[in-house]
């Protein structure tokens, strides 16, 4: 079945970096899109931006652009988003999740949690 | 940006009410707009895709319709499970945009 497994929970101080991997299955990974959502605790659903997994061109929302990047492994069939300079607002759960071309995002990761404490 | 006004913010009803949550576009969207459930530590689920299609597996209770900017998700029949929250996403143009979430609770 079509899955997206991400990576465990992250504990980082201030300052420093984290990548957390979105390992697909179940399908061909080059021929849809993946997307990064955050939640940060207690709150709603924030687009972060998606990136194209055929081309491997990112596109990032306002507001994440520069510490965030969006990356791919087509090798293995997963995804990458990495966090520079963490700070504490950073705090969130982050998502992926497969884009599906009419239909939004249909298949999500299980989120892994980022978080930053010195 | 699309900006998504979600309502109401919490709901409270009981098992076998009707169930309507509203969000309203800043503008047009057409109909690219996706309904998600969310239970507490969970990610979350998409039920409804193009305003008022249900997603495969997902119980008939659920609907969505449009008029104009502003949609609507109906549980005909609130069911023990479908205790969460709920948000809406439009995804006519980037950045595609969430709604606030509307959490609903047992009365």
């Amino acid at each position: 079945q079509v899955q997206l497994v991400q990576s465990g929970s992250e504990l980082k101080k201030p300052g420093a970096s984290v990548k957390v991997s979105c390992k697909a299955s179940g399908y061909t990974f080059t021929r849809y899109s993946m997307a990064w959502v955050r939640q940060a605790p207690g709150q709603g659903l924030e687009w972060m931006g998606w990136i194209n997994t055929n081309l491997g061109n990112p596109t990032y929302a306002q507001g994440f652009t520069g510490r965030f990047v969006f990356s791919l492994d087509t090798s293995v069939s997963t995804a990458h988003l990495q966090i520079s300079s963490l700070q504490a607002e950073d705090n969130a759960v982050y998502y992926c999740a497969r884009v599906l071309p009419g239909y939004g995002l249909d298949v999500w990761g299980q989120g892994t949690t980022v978080t930053v404490s010195s | 940006d699309t900006q998504m006004t979600q309502s109401p913010s919490t709901l409270s009803a009981s098992v076998g009410d009707r169930v309507t949550i509203t969000c309203r576009a800043s503008q047009s969207i057409s109909n690219w707009l996706a309904w998600y459930q969310q239970k507490p530590g969970k990610a979350p689920k998409l039920l409804i895709y193009k305003a008022s299609n249900l997603e495969s597996g997902v119980p008939s209770r659920f609907s969505g319709s449009e008029s104009g900017t502003e949609f609507t998700l109906t549980i005909s029949s609130l069911q023990p499970d479908d205790f969460a929250t709920y948000y809406c996403q439009q995804y006519n143009s980037y950045p595609w945009t969430f709604g606030q979430g509307t959490k609903v609770e047992i009365k």
